[in-house]
């Protein structure tokens, strides 16, 4: 484990459907970041959350809808979905939400829409 | 148009090999630079590099930035089975802290 844990590990959800990700890191952690990486492309930044609130959406459609109610803990709210969201969803967090430090990431949520 | 280019896409060597990953960029106000290796799903970090010229080592593994040239590469000696991963650049840019990835080269170590 790496201290960043993602649940669930595998979603299949329909269309209609509505479901969420969670992340959880007891690392001491400030910054959390939900990431995509779809097949055959490059890992996608989605958002961006440091102290709990919400600095950077790379353009992500509304039908993803990201919570981080502590510093602790990330949600990636997911609703009518379409079949190209299938995906490896990633969750990471950092010390601080600038350069000087790495990334802790979790293992992931594998999501088909289907 | 800022981006990261990870060459070659996909390696295969045999153990004991030496490879040399690529990564150039061209950004907006670089920051740093990142190797990532991912094996199956999360990616582990390996290097972070801001300064030109130098070289950051692990074990078999090292890397060097070049701000001039603009381009970053990763050297494994002696390659082991284990090392067979995706092998993930991504770059820090601009003030609000953007990072781009690369593609990834996919490195496959034969026995």
């Amino acid at each position: 484990e790496t201290g960043v844990t993602q649940t669930p590990r595998h979603l299949v959800m329909g269309m209609t459907n509505k479901k969420s990700l969670k992340c959880e890191q007891h690392l001491g952690h400030n910054a959390m970041y939900w990431y995509k990486q779809s097949a055959k492309k490059p890992l996608e930044l989605m958002f961006v959350y440091n102290f709990k609130e919400q600095t950077e959406n790379n353009s992500v459609p509304s039908r993803f809808s990201p919570e981080c109610p502590n510093s602790s803990h990330l949600f990636l709210h997911l609703h009518t979905l379409q079949p190209e969201d299938s995906a490896l969803y990633l969750c990471a967090s950092s010390r601080g939400a600038d350069f000087n430090y790495g990334y802790t990431f979790g293992s992931g949520t594998r999501l088909t829409v289907v | 148009e800022d981006k990261v280019v990870q060459s070659p896409l996909s390696l295969v060597v045999h153990e004991g090999d030496t490879v040399t990953l690529n990564c150039s960029y061209e950004v907006t106000n670089f920051r740093s630079l990142l190797w990532y290796k991912q094996e199956k799903k999360a990616p582990t970090f390996l290097f972070m590099l801001t300064s030109s010229g130098i070289e950051k080592k692990s074990g078999r593994l090292s890397s060097i930035l070049d701000k001039k040239e603009l381009f970053s590469i990763l050297n494994i000696t002696a390659t082991q089975t284990g090392d067979s991963a995706v092998y993930l650049c991504a770059v820090f840019y601009d003030n609000n802290n953007d990072m781009r990835f690369g593609a990834g080269t996919r490195l496959t170590v034969k026995p």
